[in-house]
């Protein structure tokens, strides 16, 4: 399973636009991209997964390049709530290999 | 349809006592995952399990841990003997399929506290 580099933190306003990277160098070819969002005392939730170019659902937009080393996730105008810490995961999670690998994410803080 | 239910919320074991977790998945989910979170880091697999059934157990520790999911009932997290370095939250996720497509559910967790 490709190991995934992320920001420890990230600071933001409410109504601004917050882009997280994530680096995945070793990417492997049957590899997707997952992103989850947890806040305190609960579990964390999906938020959303993609393999190529971009994808959007009513959450995020993840951009991920033609080399797929990296991908971004994008939210659009967050506001206080959004914040969370939020983990890149990178796998096939195809059988035996079933199993997340999650880092220690990027906590973002949303101000007023 | 109700998510992923774990009980309880919150579990306090005395040194030397046993705990036991429970997890039911989503309806029409046969995957389930265990996973060990302690305070300011990342989750830890632990354990994958399908109906009777455990895939990989990896991230588990060799002595006291065990787990199981019955064809009935909800899948169950057993820590023998608890000592003071497994408090930590503990929690369950299941998916219909390997995750790919969907994603993975996760319940709320139990915060387990040794004293």
């Amino acid at each position: 399973l490709a190991k995934t580099t992320q920001p420890i933190s990230m600071d933001s306003y409410e109504g601004q636009e917050v882009n997280i990277t994530c680096s995945h160098n070793n990417i492997a070819t049957n590899d997707y991209i997952t992103w989850y969002q947890q806040f305190p005392s609960q579990g964390p939730r999906f938020i959303i997964q993609g393999y190529k170019t971009k994808v959007t659902n009513e959450v995020a937009s993840l951009f991920i390049p033609a080399d797929r080393k990296s991908s971004t996730l994008s939210l659009p105008r967050v506001s206080l709530s959004d914040t969370a810490v939020y983990y890149c995961l990178v796998g096939d999670y195809r059988g035996s290999q079933g199993n997340l690998i999650f880092g220690k994410g990027t906590k973002l803080s949303v101000k007023p | 349809n109700a998510g992923v239910m774990q009980n309880p919320r919150h579990l306090v074991r005395r040194r030397g006592q046993e705990a036991r977790l429970r997890c039911s998945p989503m309806k029409g989910h046969s995957h389930v995952y265990w996973y060990r979170q302690l305070p300011e880091e990342g989750l830890k697999f632990m354990v994958y399990l399908q109906k009777e059934n455990i895939i990989d157990e990896s991230g588990m520790p060799k002595e006291r841990f065990s787990a199981e999911f019955p064809k009935e009932g909800p899948s169950i997290l057993r820590i023998q003997q608890v000592v003071r370095g497994d408090s930590a939250a503990y929690f369950c996720a299941s998916s219909p399929e390997a995750g790919r497509t969907y994603g993975y559910t996760f319940g709320s967790g139990t915060r387990l506290t040794v004293v």
